[in-house]
């Protein structure tokens, strides 16, 4: 059973460019989690999905930052228009269930850079 | 609204020192409480868990107890070893559903033998 899988792995954009990344969940698991990584500051959640639906997206920034989990396919955490402050590193998680006992399994990471 | 608070780090230990990490949390209810460690240019695995007050989450020789009246779940470690150097994050899930694991900054253990 594969784990979390991210790609890329690592992205470099030119100011104001779009970024994509991508997140397929381990086999059987329907929710989705990103958050973002910056040096010294932790973990900060962004965005919950479950298929199709955004269940909780009180971390994500409210312009330039969308996020999907459709039906067929990975889920999508697209930035417009890029900024040097967006260079971070951002994790998916998935889990089985929303259930607050339930561990969430992490991929390795999208390390974005902006120039 | 939840958070977690960790000691700051780094943490700097010998082999085979004991080692603690504070983690103390805000929460409505009764939320779940994880340990979850990030070694070099991977992403987080979970380390241990407990659900409800007063379990004790194990694993690898590390403990945390569940302590409602204090509000914390304190990593421990009886004897570390320099594998066991890496990032360690307290987390909190509420029982509110629909939420995500909400994160503390994240202590850095560096071990050297």
């Amino acid at each position: 059973n594969a784990g979390v899988m991210q790609n890329p792995r690592h992205l470099v954009r030119r100011r104001g460019q779009e970024a994509r990344l991508r997140c397929s969940p381990m086999k059987g698991h329907s929710h989705v989690y990103w958050y973002r990584q910056l040096p010294e500051e932790g973990l900060k959640f962004m965005v919950y999905l479950q298929k199709e639906n955004i269940i909780d997206e009180s971390g994500m920034p409210k312009e330039r930052f969308s996020a999907e989990f459709p039906k067929e396919g990975p889920s999508i955490l697209r930035i417009q228009q890029v900024v040097r402050g967006d260079s971070a590193a951002y994790f998916c998680a998935s889990s089985p269930s929303g259930r607050m006992t339930g561990e969430l399994f992490f991929g390795e990471g999208s390390r974005l850079t902006v120039l | 609204g939840n958070s977690v608070t960790q000691m700051e780090g780094p943490v700097t230990l010998s082999e085979e020192a004991f080692l603690t990490i504070n983690c103390t949390y805000t929460a409505t209810g009764y939320p779940s409480l994880f340990w979850y460690v990030q070694y070099p240019g991977e992403g987080l695995q979970l380390l241990l868990k407990a659900t409800k007050a007063d379990d004790k989450g194990s694993n690898k020789g590390f403990e945390a107890t569940y302590r409602k009246e204090t509000t914390s779940f304190h990593l421990e470690k009886g004897s570390v070893q320099v594998s066991d150097s890496a990032v360690y994050f307290c987390a909190l899930r509420s029982g509110q559903a629909g939420t995500a694991l909400i994160f503390g900054k994240g202590t850095t253990l560096s071990v050297s033998s």
